[in-house]
Order: structure tokens, then sequence, then C-alpha cells
């Protein structure tokens, strides 16, 4: 069974600094699909960045991108010149695909990082 | 484009008694999940719907039971609700689109007290 891991359950950064989030996965596939989702005060999930494990360049979303490192089996997210509203819950998520093609398996969710973001 | 809905918004219950948390999703979106969310524990699958008319298991069905109405309306049912199913609850649906495969959409959660 896949496995998801945050090592980090707490992290804080200063206004404008960079940080990084650490996630760590387990799985005998060779082809699946790796999230970041934040969750802010208000409760929502937002999806912050996707991964394709097929493709080897890191995906980037403005101020987010990841370290995909496929054979270590580790997806890091990165997150330059924080601003206060990044204060959030992170979850990585992993899925693989479903049995057919095109279709999905269900995400498996890490326990997440708490990251305060300080003026 | 609202996205996805929950309704209620919150809720107290007694042991024992029963009660439907509602989802809607208008982005024509097959798939359809269910997730509670406990502190320390992340977001585990309850219950999800790969397309209109079929419903599987997650990684905590027990307590809960669920109905994929139509394609946009996925309700979760707790029969007999316990002190241990108090938490917060998400629907989510999710893109089949190859660009996106497996983006997951939420909604803003249903905080459920038991007593």
């Amino acid at each position: 069974a896949q496995t998801v891991t945050q090592s980090q359950p707490e992290m804080s950064v200063q206004e404008a600094e960079t940080v990084t989030l650490s996630c760590t996965y387990d799985t005998s596939e060779s082809n699946y699909y790796l999230f970041w989702y934040k969750q802010p005060p208000s409760r929502q999930m937002i999806l912050v960045i996707r991964q394709e494990a097929y493709k080897q360049q890191n995906a980037t979303e403005n101020r987010f991108s990841v370290n995909f490192q496929k054979a270590a089996k580790s997806f890091s997210l990165k997150i330059s010149d924080s601003q206060l509203g990044d204060t959030a819950m992170y979850f990585c998520a992993f899925m693989k695909p479903g049995p057919w093609e095109g279709s999905q398996g269900n995400l498996i969710f890490g326990k997440g990082t708490k990251l305060s973001v300080k003026p | 484009n609202a996205g996805v809905t929950q309704t209620p918004k919150f809720q107290v219950l007694k042991t024992g008694q029963s009660m439907t948390l509602q989802c809607a999703q208008d982005m024509n979106h097959n798939s359809m999940y269910w997730y509670r969310q406990d502190p320390g524990m992340g977001l585990r699958l309850i219950y999800y719907s790969a397309s209109e008319g079929t419903t599987d298991k997650g990684e905590v069905p027990n307590g809960y039971n669920v109905s994929r109405l139509n394609k946009r309306e996925f309700s979760l049912r707790l029969e007999s609700a316990a002190p241990s199913q108090t938490s917060v609850y998400f629907c989510a649906s999710s893109e089949a689109t190859p660009q996106r495969l497996g983006t997951q959409y939420f909604g803003p959660g249903t905080r459920l007290l038991v007593l």
C-alpha cells in the first residue's frame, strides 16, 4: 500500500524568505501523480501544485515549485518570497492511475505540515 | 459556477441520531469523494464514487453510507451517530481531463459534533 510521510509537523518562516516543506512517499508504481494542497484557517482545501511522475521537469506555479526526486521518492515544496497569506496547513498527496487508461485512483494524503509566516 | 457545495456547514448531533450530509458539484465531474479530517490524521477517505451509479468503500467506511443521487450529487449518511464520528467532513470531485487527471476540488467542509 502507498504511504505518504511529511516529517515536519510545524515550520515557520519570515515574510519574504524561502521555505521548503518535505514529503516522501512509498510506492512500487512507476506512473503516478503527486500533489500539494494548502488548507488556510478557513479550512478550504486548495490545490497548490501537481506533478506527473513520468515528467522529469519539476512543476512550478508562480512562487511555488517542487523538487521531485523519483528515485528517492521525494517531493518537496519550495515557497519563495513567503507571504502572510501562505500561512496554512500543507498536505502532500499521492495518486496512482486507475485500472483503465484515463481513469484515476484515490488520493492518499500525508498528515500535513503547519506553516506559519511571520511578519 | 459554485464549484463544490456542502450543507450544512455545522451540525450538532446526539449519540444515536441520524443525519445526511449533502454535496453537489457543478463542474460535470464523474468522480466524487467523501473524506473526514481529524486532528493530526490528515484526510482519510470514507467513500467514493468513480461515476454515477457506482460507490466504493475507502479507508474508513464503518458507520457511514453514501448515495450517488445523480452526476451532481453525492450524499453521506450517518445512521446512528457516535462521538467517534466528531470530525470535519469534506466532499470533493475530480477532473478526468488528461492535463489535470486526479486534481480534486473540495467543498468548504461540514463540522460535525456528536455529543
